[in-house]
């Protein structure tokens, strides 16, 4: 149980061009979801925190006009990357956390998606 | 400010051995510590989780100690295999569910 999906898993674009990217939770109702980034031999960082049907909220110098976030459901949120410029290129990850929770409030996290902005 | 600081930054081991991961935290307040094990280019996957009370939890070949007076935990892997190859993150949790990621340790398990 508690599987998250990303789509798609690899990505390419042209610099300006954007990239939307679907998290999914595939087998629970997920209250919160998160949207994490990570380069090239360092750890997570935390982009965004979305929860259903209300706005993001974005952490310290994340533009939030530049990453789009979208919580339409209980099992979908997206990320779209807007403009994309090569600096955008990373591995962006999502996670979920279960709907009524549970002690640890515990994030699963999806398989993550791989975008290269040319 | 929370930090996560894990040692070694990556180590190599020789299949069949064994090693152990260290995770040093300041994060407060506190409400529970998880390790993570990230093959290259996927997302995390859990392998323990552990809150103030519990100091030990195994799973599998993994087991994970707590220590929240001094607050450091370990990961350690037993009759290591090639598939243990990954990076293994400390993540601790602060009681209002923040995450605070340490960078990883990256094990090399060689034939």
């Amino acid at each position: 149980g508690a599987v998250v999906s990303q789509h798609p898993s690899r990505v390419i674009c042209k610099s300006g061009t954007s990239v939307k990217i679907e998290c999914r939770s595939l087998d629970f109702q997920a209250t919160t979801m998160f949207w994490y980034r990570q380069f090239p031999k360092q750890s997570l960082m935390l982009m965004a925190t979305s929860n259903e049907g209300s706005k993001a909220t974005y952490e310290q110098g994340v533009e939030k006009d530049k990453f789009l976030i979208n919580h339409a459901s209980l099992t979908l949120s997206t990320l779209t990357v807007t403009s994309a410029h090569p600096e955008d290129s990373s591995f962006y990850i999502c996670s979920a956390t279960l709907a009524g929770g549970s002690s640890y409030n515990e994030q699963f996290f999806g398989p993550g998606t791989r975008l290269t902005v040319l | 400010k929370n930090q996560v600081e894990q040692s070694p930054q990556s180590l190599i081991i020789l299949e069949g051995k064994n090693c152990t991961l260290q995770c040093n935290y300041t994060v407060s307040p506190f409400s529970n510590l998880r390790w993570y094990k990230q093959d290259t280019g996927r997302g995390p996957v859990s392998l323990t989780i552990m809150t103030f009370s519990e100091n030990t939890k195994s799973n599998g070949r993994y087991t994970a100690t707590l220590d929240a007076d001094t607050k450091q935990s370990s990961l350690h892997i037993t009759a290591s295999q090639l598939s243990d190859s990954a990076s293994y993150i400390c993540v601790v949790s602060a009681s209002d569910y923040k995450l605070s990621f340490g960078a990883g340790t990256t094990v090399t398990v060689r034939a």
